[in-house]
């Protein structure tokens, strides 16, 4: 199984100022035949599902804010939130979709300073 | 607007089955390159693949689950189904249903709300 480790835990940040979460993976993510990284990024709010932020390690869904950046390949992945805002205080996971078991990490719980 | 919803009992008995249920509107289930999947996220625990389906009836399980777990698509009804046999206190979660875009090793652009699932005599 590739195994996902997200770090930290968690953080506080202060409203406005930038949020980052580490995700690697136990094996490169990279697909060589299409150039993709095949990872993905998820908020997760209390009480409600997670909602997929960000495709293919760098593509934003519709309708995410572009405070919202995903960046890394192979085994070493970043989401970055580059201005905090209040509405952004939830859960973020991330992902591997390159094979089956499909594995999340952790999670990293994103609080306001 | 794709909306997906889980349908099942609140409370399943220890050794008893878990079922569950997931009806999608908004679009068939039919779409050729959706899959259709289960994830489990134990309270106050992060989130766990159990398995996706696509209509044709072809199956991915996670082999931490797989000999206990069944999975079906019922097209006319438009809607998929879980089975957990041989439940435990550890399957205790909020299991939702989402859509699979990707193929088998996907990942999942449309959730359910999630039904909590306790596994208590």
């Amino acid at each position: 199984d590739i195994v996902m480790t997200q770090s930290p835990g968690s953080l506080a940040v202060s409203l406005g100022e930038r949020a980052t979460i580490n995700c690697k993976s136990s094996r490169s993510l990279f697909y060589n035949t299409d150039n993709k990284n095949y990872l993905a990024w998820y908020q997760q709010k209390p009480g409600q599902p997670p909602k997929l932020l960000i495709s293919w390690a760098s593509t934003r869904e519709f309708g995410v804010p572009d405070r919202f950046r995903g960046s890394g390949s192979g085994t070493d992945f970043t989401l970055t939130i580059s201005s905090l805002q209040a509405e952004d205080v939830a859960v973020y996971y991330c992902q591997q979709c390159y094979d089956t078991p499909l594995t999340f990490g952790g999670g990293t719980k994103v609080e306001i300073k | 607007q794709l909306q997906l919803q889980e349908s099942g009992p609140g409370v399943v008995k220890p050794s008893e089955t878990l079922s569950l249920t997931c009806s999608v509107s908004g679009g068939s289930i039919r779409s050729s390159n959706s899959y259709w999947g289960w994830i489990r996220q134990p309270p106050g625990k992060g989130l766990e693949w159990i398995d996706n389906v696509h209509y044709s009836g072809s199956t991915n399980y996670n082999p931490s689950l797989k000999s206990r777990v069944t999975m079906s698509v019922d097209t006319s009804k438009n809607h998929f189904s879980l089975r957990l046999y041989s439940v435990t206190a550890a399957d205790t979660a909020v299991y939702f249903c989402a859509r699979a875009r990707g193929g088998p090793a996907a990942l999942f652009d449309q959730w359910g709300q999630g039904i909590l699932v306790t596994v208590s005599s």
